[in-house]
């Protein structure tokens, strides 16, 4: 059981707007801020958002990033079908003095 | 270009120990804290531990302590990582990763990622 929580799975059409939520508490996404992580089947795990909205260089700007309170999301826009992967959040905890991730979103395009 | 470069895979016997090296490149070595993150077949990211290859002091999760081991070469940039008493449960893909900051920083490079198999 992971210390941050997001939905199992998320589908949407190709052009849709879909989200993927990330739940945490007061000691990780209330105190520090959110990651978010891109991982394409068999590959290695890529940053997609960091520091809660920022985009590193070469994300497509259809990817962006929000956080409030004890929450966090992660907005995709114009869904593509490259975009079929699994999508994980990430924070530094306080109270466990390290970093925690979510259990992961399998996102489909159909 | 920024390259993490992990040792090849592994199969250990239950009770065996197991030690990863990711090799950096790319970048000032002592400048970026090293991580290890473990993914089990089918399963989610779980953070393993950090080493500050500046002084090489390190940090581990409760869950790890006292049966991982992390170390470093500065002379050739690169970080180990040793597991002992394996179990069928630490079968994994084992990643290195860096981030410049040890709270509010970020995963940006990660290693292709090392496959341990532990089976009797």
């Amino acid at each position: 059981q992971s210390v941050l929580t997001q939905p199992p799975s998320a589908s949407g059409t190709p052009g849709q707007r879909v989200t993927i939520s990330c739940s945490g508490s007061s000691s990780n996404i209330g105190s520090n801020t959110v990651n978010w992580y891109q991982q394409l089947p068999g590959t290695a795990p890529k940053l997609l958002i960091y520091s809660n909205n920022q985009r590193p260089s070469g994300v497509p700007d259809r990817f962006s990033g929000s956080k409030s309170g004890t929450s966090a999301s992660l907005a995709i826009r114009g869904l593509q079908s490259e975009d079929e992967a699994d999508y994980y959040c990430a924070a530094w905890d306080d109270s466990l003095d390290g970093w925690v991730f979510g259990g992961g979103t399998k996102l489909t395009v159909l | 270009q920024v390259q993490l470069v992990q040792s090849g895979a592994e199969v250990k016997k239950p009770g065996a120990s197991v030690k990863i090296s990711c090799k950096a490149s790319g970048y000032t070595f002592p400048n970026y804290y090293m991580h290890w993150v473990r993914q089990a077949p089918g399963q989610g990211l779980e953070w393993m531990g950090i080493i500050n290859p500046s002084g090489g002091g390190t940090s581990f999760a409760q869950k790890f302590q006292g049966r991982v081991t992390m170390t470093r070469d500065t002379s050739t940039s690169t970080v180990y990582m040793e597991v002992s008493s394996l179990r069928s449960e630490d079968t994994a893909v084992y990643y290195c990763v860096r981030s410049q900051q040890l709270r509010n920083g970020y995963f940006d490079y990660w290693g292709q990622g090392t496959l341990v198999t532990v089976s009797s």
